[in-house]
């Protein structure tokens, strides 16, 4: 099965810009999305298709993905973007889900 | 408005059963394909279930396999998944999410907590 690796933790200042990636054989052949989740509430997607933002996503959110690495990109971090960070695909020949294991984002 | 909401979870002992349930409103529940994703206390998002928009097609991760079914109700906007066998290792927070057609989960509900101890 498809396997999908983040980092567990990245440490970032206000203001700065946040990387967060996802490592996948040949990831970059396919559809990366991405979803933030803070304490004690549901998943939301804020990134999907690689780089595109869904309606009300701010477009500090942006991310980009190519050869064995998609990547999640926060401009200006805000407290409030503190959270853990998931990315995911589909598997189209398995017809299954695939989430990394996250990245806990903390905003010092 | 999309809403999604989840009920069913409780707390069960093992080999025990359990029936959620997803009430969808605020779209076309019968155009979109769902998926069931759960989450263990302190754990990452694990996918579980799909059924497409039709439910002529269901698939399943592998720790479910045989133990679990998803299914949808068409009239009343209902998504399912029955839960049989069950094992401490499916206590989690499962959440019901809807499958956007960039094949993301594009809108989640809140989630509904099983525990089986």
């Amino acid at each position: 099965s498809y396997v999908l690796t983040q980092s567990p933790s990245l440490s970032v200042a206000p203001g700065e810009t946040a990387r967060i990636t996802c490592g996948g054989n040949n990831i970059g052949r396919r559809s990366v999305h991405w979803y933030q989740q803070k304490a004690g509430q549901a998943p939301l997607l804020v990134v999907n298709d690689d780089s595109d933002r869904p309606s009300g996503i701010p477009e500090r959110f942006s991310g980009s993905n190519s050869g064995n690495t998609a990547t999640l990109i926060i401009s200006g971090v805000e407290a409030g973007d503190e959270a853990d960070y998931y990315c995911q695909v589909w598997d189209s020949g398995t017809n299954s889900g695939v989430f990394g294991g996250g990245t806990k984002v903390t905003v010092l | 408005e999309v809403q999604l909401v989840e009920s069913g979870g409780a707390s069960v002992q093992p080999g025990g059963s359990l029936r959620l349930s997803c009430s969808a409103s605020g779209f076309s529940f019968n155009r979109y394909a769902m998926n069931w994703v759960r989450q263990a206390p302190g754990k990452g998002l694990e996918w579980i279930a799909y059924i497409s928009s039709t439910g002529s097609t269901v698939s399943y991760a592998d720790s479910v396999k045989g133990r679990v079914t998803i299914s949808r109700d068409k009239v009343d906007d209902f998504l399912f998944l029955q839960m049989n066998n069950l094992g401490v290792e499916d206590t989690a927070v499962y959440f019901c999410a809807s499958h956007g057609f960039n094949y993301d989960f594009d809108y989640w509900g809140q989630g509904t907590l099983v525990t089986v101890s």
